[in-house]
């Protein structure tokens, strides 16, 4: 089945300028995630959504990043006035709570090829 | 605060040399430790889930095990194409869906 997909593949822009990246999670998926990539560095939770709701915001870096889910599907990164470090790979993963092999929990994420972002 | 280490940060083997790379860990009741492979330009690729401490599993030349304070990714008889980046990470009862992942190993298999 089609897995995750995330666009731009590629987003080159001017600093203070305004970016939408889209993430259109795994069908009936209804966990979606934000994560930041910079070079030499791990993955950096920014924000997470369960429905359309995002209860847990605490990894977005500051008040110039947004993110929105509709419909429980698509969900759109937005980051307002980019800054040069904002360059970076921002990956999309879904997932869906239930219950895996043995009975045990699985929230096992599967991530999209990312989108690249580049701020001069 | 959820913490992974991983070592090495990069690993270099000849094809058929087996090796094992460690992730250490630091969480407020383990619900979930995962490994990743990522290749250069994609997103990652899931690898295993391990749910308590001595669980093991396998997929084809990889086994991964899980004590109370890390887990190794053993690697048989490498292949090139094996070479990739290998993420560890780990999410806990108390914050639920947060994953807090480690920085990578870099593995490079020579012919």
């Amino acid at each position: 089945g089609a897995g995750v997909s995330q666009s731009p593949s590629n987003k080159v822009t001017e600093k203070g300028k305004d970016v939408e990246l889209r993430c259109d999670p795994i069908s009936g998926h209804t966990a979606l995630y934000w994560y930041r990539q910079s070079l030499g560095q791990g993955l950096e939770f920014l924000i997470y959504f369960q429905g359309n709701s995002a209860p847990d915001k605490s990894g977005l870096p500051s008040d110039r990043f947004s993110a929105e889910r509709t419909g429980g599907s698509v969900s759109t990164l937005t980051i307002q006035r980019t800054q040069q470090e904002d360059s970076a790979v921002y990956l999309c993963a879904s997932s869906s709570p239930g219950q895996g092999e043995n009975g045990a929990s699985t929230d096992t994420q599967y991530f999209g090829p990312g989108t690249r972002l580049t701020v001069l | 605060e959820d913490q992974v280490t991983q070592s090495p940060e990069a690993l270099r083997l000849q094809e058929g040399e087996s090796s094992s790379l460690n992730c250490s860990y630091t969480v407020s009741g383990l619900r979930g430790l995962f490994w990743y492979r990522q290749d250069p330009g994609k997103g990652p690729e899931f690898l295993f889930t391990l749910y308590s401490a001595g669980e093991e599993k396998e997929k084809e030349r990889l086994k991964a095990t899980l004590t109370k304070k890390e887990s190794f990714l053993h690697i048989t008889a490498p292949k090139p194409e094996d070479s990739a980046t290998y993420l560890c990470a780990v999410q806990a009862w108390t914050t639920y869906q947060k994953v807090t992942f480690g920085t990578g190993t870099k593995l490079q298999v020579i012919p």
